[in-house]
Order: structure tokens, then sequence, then C-alpha cells
């Protein structure tokens, strides 16, 4: 079966730097997304990455290794707004999107 | 460019009745939309993949009699909730694709719906 994990909730501190991990097994792999998804809203576009390595964009960067089915999430200099859920998708082979359950960020002052 | 917009953003009906959720890609074309429902401390649930012109394609346990899905032009498409039941409250999101990419998916701001 496909399955997508990443920790259900992490704690940082403001200014700080945070790494959120996530592994996937699917049946074909066409990229990864990473949303930002806050409280009673729709998720939001961070990152796509399809190929090997770092992905930088202003604070936050996306990372993935295709042959550890792994990719992970920074995010450097934590605002406060930052407190948010994160969610990691993988698209198959039939362009359909895999969710993990995300991971649920706290940020503390 | 590619924004989705949902109608309306949140709707309160009595338990019986059916409720209609728009999804409209506002500037640009959109063969496929994405029907997803989220429970509150839950990650989005695909219930249906809805291609312009022809018939949604349902994930297994959701009943396409009960969430009846219309895709007749490239920029809509609805998703009914017929006789909807308390347990049916929940967030809907829509999501469309270019029709001209496969990768990336806008997503619409999400409908809540609460049933009486």
């Amino acid at each position: 079966g496909q399955n997508i994990d990443q920790p259900t909730e992490m704690t940082a501190t403001e200014g700080a730097i945070v790494q959120i991990n996530c592994t996937y097994q699917t049946s074909g792999f066409n990229g990864l997304f990473w949303y930002q998804q806050h409280a009673g809203e729709a998720p939001t576009f961070l990152s796509y990455n399809v190929l090997d390595g770092l992905e930088e964009k202003g604070r936050f960067s996306s990372f993935l290794s295709r042959s550890k089915g792994y990719s992970y999430l920074l995010l450097k200099e934590l605002q406060m707004k930052d407190s948010a859920s994160y969610l990691c998708a993988v698209m198959d082979s039939n362009y359909q999107l895999i969710w993990g359950a995300g991971t649920k960020l706290i940020i503390k002052p | 460019g590619a924004v989705v917009s949902q109608h309306p953003s949140w709707v309160i009906c009595k338990s019986g009745t059916s409720v209609k959720i728009e999804c409209r890609s506002l500037d640009f074309q959109a063969t496929t939309m994405f029907w997803y429902r989220q429970f509150p401390k839950q990650s989005l649930m695909l219930m249906a993949t809805s291609n312009e012109g022809s018939k949604a394609t349902y994930e297994q346990g959701v009943e396409k009699d009960k969430f009846l899905i219309n895709h007749a032009s490239l920029t809509l498409s609805t998703l009914t909730v017929t006789s909807a039941h308390p347990e049916d409250s929940s967030f809907y999101i829509c999501s469309a694709r270019r029709t001209s990419e496969f990768n990336e998916q806008f997503f619409g701001p999400g409908t809540r719906l609460t049933v009486l």
C-alpha cells in the first residue's frame, strides 16, 4: 500500500530552526509537495521537489532523496505565524496526491 | 494566476436537506478537480476526482449517491451533499489541476458545513 509518515506534532522556539521529516512509500513518484495549513483554512502551497536535493525559498527549504523515500521541510528564523500544520504529499504514478496526516508545529515565544 | 474559489464559505443546514458547494477555477482551465473532506485535527481525505465531461471517480467508502459531483465545464465543479446528516459536518475543500499541467493542485478556501 501507499504510505506517508510524518511526526504528529513538534514544538520549537521563536527565532529557531525546525526540520519536519517525511518518509514515503508510493506506487510511482511524480513529485513531493509541502503545504502549510492554518486551523480552519485550506492548505497553501509551500514547495515542490521532483529531483534530489535542496530547494530554498526564503526562510523555507525542502529536501528530497528519492532513493531513500525521504524529504524534509526546514523552517528558519521561526515566527509565531509559522504555527500551523505542515502537510507532506506525494504525487503517485496516476498523478494523484497521497497525503500525510500532517505535522502540527507549535511555536513558543 | 491559479486562483480557485469555493462557495459558500460556510453553511448551516438542517438534517435531511441537501447542500450544494461550488468550486471554480477563476483564471485557468481545470480538466480535473478534486474534492476533499477534512475532519478536525485530521488530514485531508480525498473523496472523489472530478473530470470535466465525465463521471467522477469516487474513493473507496465514499457513497456516490450521497455526494453528487458534477463537472460540467472546465472552470466549475459542484459537490452536492444529499440528505445531509450531522456526521457529514466537516470542512470540504476542492482543488483544481491545470489542463496543461499534471503536478501542482491549487486549493480553494474550503467550505465549512454544519448539519444540525
